[in-house]
């Protein structure tokens, strides 16, 4: 079974800063297969980016994702007020979906 | 836009049962594979079950298997999750959510969720 590991569990930084949030699965995944979510207190999970770096429509460009075969970056690259969240990966594909713990990122 | 509203949650003690809804104001419903996915209270999120589109294939995580079943009915837009057995550790946020089908037994990522509908399972 495929885990999803998360990393750092908590990140704090102030607006402005760029956030590298990671993902590593604990075997090699298809790229094709690997997305991240934003989610905010109270609310629903937002689809960033899907196909590890696939920006969906309407995703400001400042949110970009990379990576391959067990190791995936979700980067932020100047975070704006309402980026402060909480970030998961997901891993799909089959009809068993996993998803990583997430990161919390948190102003400092 | 695409409107999709959960529905259903409430207290149930431990043992009893529950049934969830989820409304899809899509007109391509049909189509989709949809999902429950849940949140336990300050936890992450844990993938509960997932229905096909057109042919009602069903999956399940081992944690609810023989407890929960996943339903549809595309006449009316409407998903289904029967809950049975609840547990305490079922206590959760259950939020719906539609994934496009690829084919070929695959499945995209879950690309419009509700809003959620909060169980609770205590004595």
């Amino acid at each position: 079974e495929i885990v999803l590991t998360q990393s750092p569990g908590t990140l704090s930084l102030s607006p402005g800063q760029g956030a590298t949030l990671s993902c590593r699965a604990s075997q090699s995944l298809s790229s094709t297969y690997l997305a991240w979510y934003q989610q905010k207190p109270g609310q629903a999970p937002r689809l960033l980016i899907y196909g590890a770096s696939i920006r969906r429509t309407g995703i400001p460009d400042r949110f970009s994702g990379s990576g391959s075969g067990t190791d995936f970056t979700l980067t932020i690259s100047r975070l704006e007020p309402e980026d402060f969240a909480v970030y998961y990966c997901l891993h799909y594909g089959s009809p068993q979906y996993i998803f990583g713990q997430g990161t919390k990122l948190d102003i400092k | 836009d695409v409107q999709i509203l959960d529905s259903g949650g409430g207290l149930v003690q431990p043992g009893g049962s529950l049934r969830l809804s989820c409304g899809d104001s899509g007109i391509t419903f049909s189509t989709y594979a949809m999902n429950w996915v849940r949140q336990a209270p300050g936890k992450g999120l844990e993938w509960v079950s997932l229905i096909s589109g057109s042919s009602g294939k069903t999956y399940y995580a081992d944690s609810v298997k023989g407890r929960f079943t996943i339903s549809r009915d595309n006449s009316k837009n409407t998903l289904y999750l029967q809950m049975n057995s609840l547990r305490v550790e079922d206590t959760a946020v259950y939020f719906c959510a539609k994934a496009p089908y690829y084919g070929s037994g695959t499945y995209a990522a879950l690309d419009f969720w509700g809003q959620g509908t909060l169980v609770t399972v205590s004595s």
